[in-house]
C-alpha cells in the first residue's frame, strides 16, 4: 500500500493564481481531511469529508473548496492565492471508531507552497 | 475554545535518558488521545494512540492518560539522537466534527549523543 500520496511536493503560486493539490489514499479510508501548517502555529484543519459525496468545513476554509467524488480522492482547490496561503498543506485519512469517536489519522508526505 | 497545550520546548535530554512530554486537553469528554512525531520537513508520523486511563506501551514509549487531571504524556526510554523531533500531542474532542483531531503546536525533543 502506498498509503497517502500527495501531488505536487512544492509549488510557487503568484498572487490570484489557482491550483489544485491532489490528495489519494489506497486503505479504503472514509475519512478524509486537509490541514495546513504554519511554523510554530500546529496542525489547522481546512477541510474534511465522511465518505464520497460528503465534504465540510473545518477551521480555516476561507479561500479553499474541496470534492470527493470518491472514496480514494480529496483534492483541495485554491482560487486566488493570497500570501496568507503560504504554507505546507497536509492530507491526511482515517477510518471512524463508533466506540471512542477517532482512529488514528495518517499523513501523506505534504505540499509546500508559498504564494509571491 | 477546545484547546491542546504543550510546552514548545526545546527539551534536552542526552542519549539514553527518559524524555517526558506531556499534554492537556481542555474539553472534558475526549475519548481519543495520539501521539505523533514530525521530523523537520516532514509529515507526521503516528507514534501510539491511548483510549483508557493508565499506561499503554510500546517499545521504548510509554503513553499515560489522566482524564480526571485532563492529562496525558508521551515517555521515550533511551533516548536516542533519532528521537530528535517534534512531538505532537493529537486529541478527538466529543462531537468533533468529522472525528477531527485537535492537534497542540507540539513539543520539540532534542536529543544529544
Amino acid at each position: 500500500n502506498a498509503g497517502v500520496t500527495q501531488t505536487p511536493k512544492f509549488r510557487i503560486l503568484k498572487i490570484g493564481q489557482s491550483m489544485t493539490l491532489q490528495c489519494t489514499q489506497d486503505m479504503n479510508h472514509n475519512y478524509m481531511y486537509w490541514y495546513r501548517q504554519d511554523p510554530g502555529m500546529g496542525l489547522k484543519l481546512i477541510y474534511y469529508s465522511v465518505g464520497a459525496g460528503i465534504t465540510d468545513k473545518g477551521e480555516v476554509p476561507n479561500g479553499y473548496n474541496v470534492s470527493r467524488s470518491t472514496t480514494e480522492d480529496f483534492p483541495l482547490r485554491l482560487e486566488l492565492a493570497a500570501p496568507s496561503q503560504t504554507s505546507v498543506y497536509f492530507c491526511a485519512s482515517s477510518q471512524s471508531n463508533l466506540v471512542f469517536g477517532a482512529y488514528e489519522q495518517y499523513f501523506g508526505p505534504g505540499t509546500r507552497l508559498t504564494v509571491t | 475554545q477546545k484547546e491542546v497545550e504543550q510546552n514548545s520546548g526545546p527539551l534536552s535530554v542526552p542519549e539514553g535518558a527518559i524524555a517526558s512530554l506531556n499534554c492537556t486537553y481542555s474539553d472534558r469528554g475526549s475519548q481519543s488521545f495520539f501521539w505523533y512525531r514530525q521530523y523537520s520537513g516532514k509529515s507526521p508520523e503516528l507514534i501510539m494512540f491511548i483510549y483508557s486511563n493508565g499506561d499503554k506501551e510500546d517499545g521504548r514509549f510509554t503513553a499515560q492518560l489522566n482524564k480526571a487531571s485532563q492529562y496525558v504524556s508521551l515517555l521515550i526510554r533511551d533516548s536516542q539522537p533519532s528521537d530528535s523531533a517534534t512531538y505532537l500531542c493529537a486529541v478527538n474532542p466529543p462531537n468533533q466534527a468529522g472525528t477531527a483531531l485537535i492537534f497542540g503546536k507540539g513539543t520539540t525533543l532534542s536529543v544529544s549523543s
